[in-house]
């Protein structure tokens, strides 16, 4: 069993759709990381967050600690949103304990 | 905005060759790891420094794989030889230090075919 799972695995919205990525782990952690990769990319940081929640144009991450879940959420998503969107629980020294990634297809 | 920098981006090899990649991380930043990502799947570490020392090299397959990063600062993974499984793609990621919290930032990746 993977420590980190997400649901759901794959998502396909209408452009314009609200949508939500959901992540739990099952070790205590102080951060937790959402990364987003496009098809044949690279990967990028989109959050880093420990508590509460952050925002960053359409996408808002939060996290409940004590219930070892959080959420990434997208407003009014657009086809440039389609990707892979990872959790990520750093570890020992910032080793880093990836989720199962959610395919998410925004189509027009 | 600085970036973690990797060479080639596509890179396409014969079983048995040898191949190289090369990492230069954010400037400052201590931390370089290594990552392996089959199609599919999401990344797995392969080696992790701390400025020019290993930390954690667990899941470096260290009969056909090593590592270095000489001088504390850019890095090279080497594959030789390669193999049909290596094909995947390499990522290589820098932090600040180690301490869990600290943003982990990505390069582009290194694609690697092994025909």
């Amino acid at each position: 069993k993977n420590e980190v799972e997400q649901s759901p695995q794959n998502l396909t919205a209408q452009e314009g759709e609200f949508i939500t990525i959901n992540c739990s782990y099952s070790v205590g952690i102080s951060a937790l990381h959402w990364l987003q990769q496009h098809p044949g990319g690279g990967i990028v940081s989109l959050f880093m967050l420990s508590s509460g929640k952050k925002k960053h144009g359409r996408l808002i991450a939060t996290i409940n600690i004590q219930e070892k879940h959080s959420s990434l959420h997208i407003t009014a998503s657009h086809p440039r949103d389609s990707a892979v969107y990872i959790c990520a629980r750093p570890g020992t020294a910032s080793k880093l304990t990836f989720g199962t990634g959610t395919r998410l297809q925004v189509t027009l | 905005e600085a970036e973690v920098a990797q060479s080639p981006r596509y890179k396409i090899t014969e079983k048995s060759q040898a191949v190289a990649f090369w990492c230069d991380p954010i400037s400052g930043h201590a931390t370089l790891y290594w990552y392996r990502q089959i199609l599919g799947q999401g990344p797995e570490l392969l080696v992790q420094f701390q400025d020019e020392s290993v930390v954690d090299d667990s899941q470096l397959p260290k009969d056909r794989f090593s590592a270095e990063r000489l001088k504390g600062v850019d890095s090279t993974l080497k594959i030789q030889p390669a193999e049909l499984g290596d094909s995947a793609m390499y990522l290589c990621a820098s932090s600040q230090d180690r301490t869990t919290g600290n943003t982990i930032y990505f390069g582009e990746g290194s694609w690697l075919t092994v025909v």
